[in-house]
């Protein structure tokens, strides 16, 4: 599972409300990122950090925003949430530090949020 | 930026069938194409990658061949089992730790 939890799994709140979803690693990779999953979207990256306190939007990053404040953690935030933000959002890691460079992505479980 | 696109959206196959799932990509300097499979309710996870200084790779009963003139690869799934039975999707990115831009995912199922 390269050590990877996402939290909550599960959320439901209405819309205006503020939400945080949190990424947590144990394996020491540099790379985070935070996806979203939608019917006919597949994986649509919402930001990605390459480093502690070093993050980049990615092709669908309005309405959100991140931290990353310690190597461990990576945090998703809905300022205030819409009905449009209602998916299953996925955290992947990469890059474990000290181990060969393959590419390959290791995703969370998933958390899955619905905005009423 | 990158753009991938995936078909079909959904196949059927009779088991013991192969499979076989196309995308495409936009951007040139793009050059590793990994596949990732995800079963129902779980989390994506990698079956196969490909860099373009390779035309084909192979393991057991999936391959993938890419075409870097025309600008896509595709996913060969023989001999199918209902196991198989998932969304794959194709990605594309320029290697390293690049950004992965990922296809719209093919829902495959195998009939037993």
């Amino acid at each position: 599972d390269a050590g990877i939890t996402q939290s909550p799994r599960h959320k439901v709140t209405e819309t205006g409300t503020p939400v945080t979803l949190r990424c947590h690693q144990t394996e020491n990779h540099r790379y985070m990122y935070w996806y979203r999953q939608d019917p006919g979207h597949g994986l649509r990256l919402i930001h990605y950090s390459y480093g502690v306190k070093d993050t980049d939007k990615g092709e669908v990053s309005d309405g959100y925003s991140v931290s990353r404040s310690k190597t461990e953690d990576f945090l998703l935030t809905l300022e205030s949430a819409t009905s449009s933000q209602t998916s299953v959002y996925f955290c992947a890691i990469s890059g474990r530090q000290g181990a060969e460079n393959t590419g390959e992505l290791f995703f969370g479980e998933g958390s899955r949020l619905t905005v009423l | 930026g990158e753009n991938v696109e995936q078909h079909p959206s959904t196949l059927s196959v009779q088991e013991g069938d192969s499979a076989v799932i196309k995308c495409t990509y936009s951007d040139s300097a793009s050059n590793y194409f990994p596949w990732y499979k995800q079963e129902l309710g779980k989390r994506p996870q990698l079956i196969i990658d490909i860099r373009s200084n390779v035309g084909e790779k192979k393991d057991q009963r999936i391959a993938v061949t890419l075409n870097k003139t025309a600008k896509h690869f595709s996913l060969h799934i023989t001999e199918t089992q209902p196991e198989d039975s998932a969304v794959y999707f194709c990605a594309a990115s320029k290697g390293g730790y690049q950004k992965v831009t990922f296809g719209t995912g093919t829902k495959l199922q195998v009939i037993p």
